[in-house]
């Protein structure tokens, strides 16, 4: 059974860090990983989809990367604002779950200081 | 716009009355799902559903019900809600192989009491 793991559960840093979330997971044979960023109380937008036959994927000031034979990916965020705050989690596809059903970690609460 | 629309955002209700959370996807997609969230349990699959007429349990499934009549439609059915039932449900929808992006709700917020 895939299992996925954030780490850290939680960060705080001021603003203008770049700042590295990190995502492993047990099982290697995924479809893809997903990136998303939940505010409180609300729903989950997707951030970064990495294929598994990819490397990275960019949006704007975030890079997600991907090696899949260590089962790990990271969430790179590029001079961080206040506005970046959320909880951010990852979640992969496929593995023994099979199919497009999604494993989440349990997230990791961003603090960005202003 | 793509999107997936639950109803109601929020709810309170009462121990054994039966409940219908809707979602519906404007995607045509084939796999929709439910999740709830829970503090310190994170995000767990209820069910899923493959197409029409296709469903399946996922990881917690007692208590709940599901049917799949429309491809655009997918509700969650609590036919005798419980106080350990109270928690932030999400519908998602995504493509069949898993190898696209997954679309969530806005989530709903129930309450049973």
């Amino acid at each position: 059974k895939q299992e996925v793991t954030q780490i850290p559960a939680a960060l705080s840093v001021p603003e203008g860090e770049n700042l590295v979330l990190n995502c492993s997971f047990t099982d290697s044979a995924i479809y893809n990983l997903q990136w998303f960023r939940q505010d409180p109380g609300k729903g989950l937008t997707s951030l970064l989809l990495i294929q598994s036959s990819q490397r990275e994927q960019t949006s704007g000031r975030l890079n997600a990367s991907l090696d899949k034979s260590s089962g790990r990916s990271t969430l790179y965020i590029a001079a961080s604002q206040p506005g970046d705050s959320a909880t951010y989690l990852c979640a992969t596809t496929g593995g023994e779950t099979s199919g497009s059903r999604l494993t989440f970690g349990e997230g990791t609460q961003l603090t960005v200081n202003p | 716009e793509a999107q997936v629309t639950q109803n109601p955002r929020y709810l309170i209700t009462v121990t054994g009355k039966k409940l219908t959370v809707t979602c519906s996807q404007n995607m045509n997609h084939e796999y929709m799902s439910w999740y709830r969230q829970d503090p310190g349990l994170g995000l767990r699959q209820i069910y899923y559903s493959m197409n029409v007429e296709v469903t399946d349990k996922g990881d917690v499934p007692e208590g709940y019900k599901v049917s799949r009549k429309e491809k655009r439609n997918f509700p969650l059915i609590l036919e005798s809600p419980s106080p350990n039932q109270t928690s932030l449900y999400f519908c998602a929808s995504s493509s069949l192989k898993g190898n696209t992006e997954a679309f969530f709700g806005q989530g709903t917020r129930l309450t049973v009491v």
